[in-house]
């Protein structure tokens, strides 16, 4: 079985501090691993992939296989990073799981 | 260039009625998928279609029933709905099974609320 767990539903940081979104995951096999974002009445989007090892938005994500983590980070916040975001598994067929989400809430 | 379009945006049932929800993509992908979207829970897969002709259950599937009526549309269905299901649904893509099957691409979603 494939899960994917966010602790934190709510996160609220200050513009311009540090940002961590944390995700951990259990699956057996090699896991591809996603960030998703959807930000205030706009459709779901991916973010970002652990296999592109790029930073989007000036966020970045390291997969942890042996903490099985893939957390999001960005040394700073914006305003505009306000949004709700989903890490999610690719695994079993082409199934994708997803977390159940944490808010990100930047506030000046 | 108009990618993931579901309909309708919005839908009031009452208990026990049937409705479609429809999902069209113009981007020749091979996979349809169906989430719905619950405070606290993320989204939760419904069921699944990863190539025109076959469909299979998520996490989720009670309840409703699929169709995948070609390459393009995936169909959701709830036959009898219940407030349970009120929910924002989501219909989403993607191109191949593989290392890119996680790169999705959403519809806007359907606010269903059951009475």
């Amino acid at each position: 079985a494939q899960r994917v767990t966010q602790p934190e539903k709510l996160l609220s940081v200050f513009k311009g501090a540090p940002v961590e979104l944390k995700c951990n995951y259990s699956y057996s096999g090699s896991p591809e691993l996603f960030w998703y974002v959807q930000y205030s009445r706009q459709r779901l989007q991916l973010l970002l992939r652990h296999i592109s090892r790029e930073s989007i938005k000036g966020f970045t994500a390291d997969l942890n296989k042996g903490e099985t983590s893939f957390h999001l980070k960005k040394p700073f916040a914006q305003e505009e990073d306000s949004a709700m975001y989903y890490c999610a598994l690719a695994g079993t067929a082409s199934k994708l799981t997803f977390g159940t989400g944490t808010r990100l809430q930047v506030t000046l | 260039n108009a990618g993931v379009t579901q309909t309708p945006k919005f839908q009031v049932l009452k208990t026990g009625q049937s409705m479609t929800l429809q999902c069209a993509q113009d981007m020749n992908h091979n996979s349809m998928y169906w989430y719905r979207q619950d405070p606290g829970m993320g989204l939760r897969l419904i069921y699944y279609s990863a190539s025109e002709g076959t469909t299979d259950k998520g996490e989720v599937p009670n309840g409703y029933n699929v169709s995948r009526l070609n390459k393009r549309e995936f169909s959701l269905r709830l036959e009898s709905a219940a407030p349970s299901q009120t929910s924002v649904y989501f219909c989403a893509s993607s191109a191949r099974q593989g290392m890119w099957a996680g790169e999705l691409f959403f519809g806007e979603g359907s606010r269903l609320t059951v009475l």
